[in-house]
C-alpha cells in the first residue's frame, strides 16, 4: 500500500539552528511531492512543491526541499529556524498509479525556542 | 490566491443529531476534496467530486455524504453523528486531481 513516512514526529530547535525533516514514500512510479504546514489554529498551507524539473525547490519563507528519486525521498530544510516556525509540518505525496489521491505523512511537530 | 471557505468553523452537535458542514471556493476549482483530520493525525480523504462525479473512498462510513450543488459549494453531511466523528473537517479544492490542493480553514466538530 501507498505510505509516506515522515521520521520524527517532535522536533525541538534553537533560533538559527539549522532544520531538515525527513519525508521518504513508497511509490515506484512518477509522483508529485508537496510539504504543507500547519501554523497553530491555522489551515494546512502549501510551503512548496515538486512536479517536474530541478530536485532542489525552493518554497516560501526561506524553505527548500530536495527530491532524491534513488532515495524516494523529499526532504524539508531551512537554514536557520525562526521562533515563527513553530507549527506541524506535512509531507504528501500524489501519484497517478494511485488514482492521484494526496496521501499525507503523519507529520512532524517543529517547535522553535526562542 | 486560491480562497476556500468553510463554515462554520466550530461546531457542536448531539450525539446522533445529524449536522452539515459547508465549503465554498472563489477559483472555479473542479476538484473539491473533504478530509477528516483528528488531534495530531494526518488528514484523512474521505471523498471528493471531480465536477458532478462523486468519488468515495473505501474506507469512508455510510454515515458520511456529500453534496455538490454547483461548482462553488460542496457539502458534508453527518447523518448520526458519534463520538469518534469529533474531528476538524478540511474542505480543499484543486484544477485537476494532480495539481496542487488548497485548503479551507477546517471546521471543528466537537459531539456532544
Amino acid at each position: 500500500a501507498q505510505s509516506v513516512s515522515q521520521h520524527n514526529h517532535h522536533v525541538i530547535l534553537s533560533e538559527a539552528a539549522s532544520l531538515e525533516l525527513g519525508c521518504n514514500y513508497s511509490y515506484g512510479g512518477t509522483v508529485n511531492l508537496f510539504w504543507y504546514v500547519q501554523y497553530p489554529g491555522q489551515h494546512l498551507q502549501l510551503l512548496l512543491k515538486y512536479f517536474s524539473g530541478d530536485p532542489l525547490v525552493k518554497g516560501i519563507k526561506g524553505f527548500e526541499a530536495e527530491f532524491i528519486k534513488s532515495k524516494f525521498s523529499f526532504n524539508l530544510r531551512k537554514p536557520s529556524v525562526q521562533w515563527s516556525d513553530t507549527a506541524e509540518y506535512f509531507c504528501a505525496v500524489n501519484a497517478w498509479e494511485y488514482g492521484n489521491k494526496l496521501v499525507f505523512g503523519a507529520g512532524t511537530i517543529l517547535r522553535v525556542k526562542s | 490566491d486560491a480562497m476556500v471557505i468553510q463554515n462554520p468553523r466550530y461546531q457542536v452537535t448531539q450525539f446522533g443529531k445529524p449536522v452539515t458542514l459547508s465549503c465554498s471556493q472563489t477559483l472555479n476549482h473542479n476538484v473539491m476534496y473533504w478530509y477528516q483530520q483528528k488531534s495530531s493525525q494526518a488528514p484523512k480523504l474521505l471523498f471528493h467530486y471531480y465536477d458532478k462525479d462523486f468519488n468515495n473512498e473505501a474506507d469512508t462510513p455510510d454515515n458520511f455524504q456529500s453534496r455538490r450543488p454547483n461548482t462553488s459549494f460542496c457539502f458534508l453531511d453527518i447523518r448520526s453523528p458519534g463520538l469518534g466523528d469529533a474531528a476538524m473537517y478540511l474542505c480543499a479544492g484543486s484544477d485537476t486531481l494532480t495539481d496542487t490542493q488548497y485548503f479551507g480553514p477546517g471546521t471543528r466538530l466537537t459531539v456532544l
